[in-house]
């Protein structure tokens, strides 16, 4: 079975300063992974996915991800943080069952902006 | 347009009641998806609609949940004789044969 693991629960950074939230996966096979934010009493927004084809992934809001086979790693990362960036984030991998993408989401990193 | 429409956005239910949560997933949308959020945690599966077919409902927690989607399109996730254990936000999201999840706003169960 497909799983992920988000190595901090909680990330706090200053404004302007560079974000990274850490996630590694185990699979057994090419995954399809994806990371999705959700600001309080809010739905679930794509941040974006990767599906094999390049290793970097850039997302929405200045995000980007890159996938590292050899360390198992999908880690998020942002140049500068925003206030509006305060959320909670989640690494998630897909698991194919009974032909739908039926996804595994982490325990989630609670993401604080200082100003 | 419209994005994945969930009722009600909170609901209290006391000990032993059945509730009844709705979705209105995105028009056109084949496939449907039920997730329960506990507090602090991740999402976690719970069934899955391809069209008015439930293909896979390995991750109801009990035969107390139920989910329907007779025509489709609405689906509504029913829990009878409710328990402490079920309070959480319960997560519908639909979409096109093999794109994107889009995900609804959630309804917060709080059991009683």
């Amino acid at each position: 079975a497909q799983s992920v693991t988000q190595l901090d629960s909680h990330v706090s950074v200053s404004e302007g300063t560079p974000v990274l939230l850490r996630c590694n996966y185990s699979s057994s096979y090419s995954p399809s992974l994806f990371w999705y934010v959700q600001h309080p009493n809010k739905g679930l927004q794509l941040l974006l996915k990767y599906t094999s084809a390049a290793t970097l992934v850039k997302g929405i809001n200045g995000f980007e991800a890159e996938f590292k086979k050899s360390e198992t790693s999908f880690h998020l990362t942002k140049p500068s943080a925003h206030m509006s960036d305060a959320a909670e984030y989640f690494c998630v991998v897909s698991d194919l069952g009974q032909g739908a993408q039926k996804l595994v989401f982490g325990q989630g990193t609670r993401l604080t902006i200082n100003p | 347009g419209a994005g994945v429409s969930q009722s009600p956005r909170y609901k209290v239910a006391k000990r032993g009641q059945d509730v009844a949560l709705r979705c209105d997933p995105i028009s056109g949308h084949v496939s449907l998806f039920w997730y329960q959020q506990a507090l602090g945690q991740g999402p976690e599966f719970l069934t899955y609609f391809q069209n008015e077919a439930q293909l896979d409902k390995s991750g109801l927690p009990s035969d107390r949940f139920f989910a329907e989607r007779p025509e489709g399109s609405v689906s509504t996730l029913k829990i009878q004789r409710t328990q402490q254990e079920d309070s959480a936000v319960y997560l519908c999201a639909s979409s096109l044969a093999n794109s994107p999840l889009h995900f609804g706003n959630g309804t917060r169960l709080t059991v009683t």
